[in-house]
């Protein structure tokens, strides 16, 4: 069974850009949710998609979006870069998200972005 | 509303000597707990965890850790180090049953000297 396929794994922008980073979850698992890891902060919650809805959100600025598809693909969107957007981003699915089952969630490799 | 604190950034431990990570948590709803490793680049693998059976949960490479209720701890051991542990692990919890956030700890890196 493929895992957690996050695309792209390394990109660079500069400040102002925006940026598009995608995952395809396991076969199966309806919940997408993303991460921001930074050195600073460490690991804080971004949101998390189930079944197309998004169901709960973390505390990050509007210029952080995302969707997920009919397939369960997920992409997150930041626009008008901040040198601070600057972190590895990761992405986990699971089966039921947090409403049920065990909560177990399994993680991409990330798509590191390095905003100049 | 729910907290996970990781008691110590760096720990640092001799090849073959045991392993002692500590984490403590809060939680409003009935929690499943986590611990997952991460190695430089990488993103976070499941090392064990604990779903409100047994309170001592057995993982991957050795690891295992012991639900404390009554102290709120989710401490994670293995009794004898080797150099691949060096890693970062991190302490999670995620609320079954509500729509809260997952929670992680601030991460705890393993440094094993040979």
């Amino acid at each position: 069974k493929a895992g957690v396929t996050q695309t792209p794994r390394y990109l660079i922008k500069t400040r102002g850009q925006q940026v598009t980073l995608s995952c395809s979850p396991i076969s199966g698992h309806r919940s997408v949710s993303w991460y921001q890891q930074t050195p600073g902060q460490g690991l804080q919650f971004l949101f998390e998609y189930f079944s197309e809805t998004q169901r709960n959100k973390g505390n990050f600025p509007g210029r952080f979006s995302g969707r997920q598809f009919s397939n369960s693909r997920s992409e997150m969107n930041v626009s008008t870069l901040e040198l601070g957007d600057s972190a590895l981003y990761l992405c986990a699915s699971s089966l039921e998200g947090t409403s049920g089952g065990t909560g177990e969630l399994f993680f991409g490799e990330g798509s590191r972005l390095t905003v100049l | 509303a729910q907290s996970v604190t990781q008691l110590d950034s760096h720990v640092s431990v001799s090849e073959g000597t045991p392993v002692l990570l500590r984490c403590n948590y809060s939680s409003s709803y009935s929690p499943s707990l986590f611990w997952y490793v991460q190695h430089p680049n990488k993103g976070l693998q499941l090392l064990l965890k604990y779903t409100s059976a047994a309170t001592l949960v057995k993982g991957i490479n050795g690891f295992e850790a012991e639900f404390k209720k009554s102290e709120t701890s989710f401490h994670l051991t293995k009794p004898s180090a080797h150099m691949s542990d060096a890693a970062e692990y991190f302490c999670v919890v995620v609320p079954v049953g509500g729509y809260q956030k997952v929670t992680f700890g601030t991460g705890t890196k393993l440094q094993v000297i040979p």
